[in-house]
């Protein structure tokens, strides 16, 4: 099966900072990025996406860049609470179907 | 909104068994159905894509033979785990896209699978 990454980069923070998450994807041809949560013990959460024909795009408390020239995805949750220490997922996918998931990042928060 | 339902959500069968996960969705049609298996501390793994009606696509290096999906309504994919071994033991987690919103994708909660 596909997979990408047997290791989980960690970030810490200070809560109340901004967070900066970054990922990488592989695929030129993927057109639709999702950003993702996942608590312990549960599915993934569905926390922001953005299409290949935007570059930025803005939710509450979190923003979503798309540099598809170096094929880069990052991820910034501004003022990060506590309640935001879990693991981030970009994934892509190409026309909606299948999604593939990047290695994640563990984001802690430091209260 | 949508939702997509997994059960069990946990589970421990015998080594040499087989043990079957379900995944709904409870409010919308799905035509495709995504299977993945994640690991302690690593990422989601697309296992294969369940195509209701008819085979599902499985990954490279995935065993159909091992992992049977059945896709037989709308609303429901199984994945079955045959002759489970103790390296089987993963969280499973299934998703599915509601084309009547645009695609949304939904994941379950997931399924633990202990194998003892």
């Amino acid at each position: 099966g596909e997979s990408v990454g047997l290791h989980l980069p960690t970030l810490s923070v200070q809560e109340g900072d901004n967070s900066i998450i970054n990922c990488a994807y592989s695929n030129s041809a993927s057109d639709y990025f999702i950003w993702y949560k996942q608590e312990s013990g549960k599915g993934p959460q569905f926390i922001i996406d953005i299409r290949s024909n935007m570059d930025k795009r803005q939710g509450q408390r979190v923003t979503v860049l798309l540099n598809k020239t170096v094929k880069h995805l990052s991820l910034q949750i501004a003022a990060t609470q506590p309640g935001d220490s879990a693991v981030y997922f970009c994934a892509e996918s190409t026309s909606y179907d299948k999604v593939i998931f990047g290695p994640g990042t563990s984001l802690s928060v430091i209260p | 909104g949508a939702v997509v339902s997994q059960h069990p959500s946990r589970v421990i069968c015998k080594s040499g068994t087989s043990v079957k996960i379900e995944c709904r969705s409870l409010d919308f049609q799905a035509t495709t159905m995504f299977w993945y298996r994640q690991f302690p501390k690593q990422s989601l793994m697309l296992m294969a894509t369940s195509n209701e009606g008819s085979k599902a696509t499985y990954e490279q290096g995935v065993e159909k033979d091992k992992f049977l999906i059945n896709h037989a309504s709308l609303t429901l994919s199984t994945l079955t785990v045959t002759s489970a071994h103790p390296e089987d033991s993963s969280f499973y987690i299934c998703s599915a896209g509601d084309a009547s919103s645009g695609n949304t994708i939904y994941f379950g909660e997931g399924s633990w699978l202990t194998v003892v």
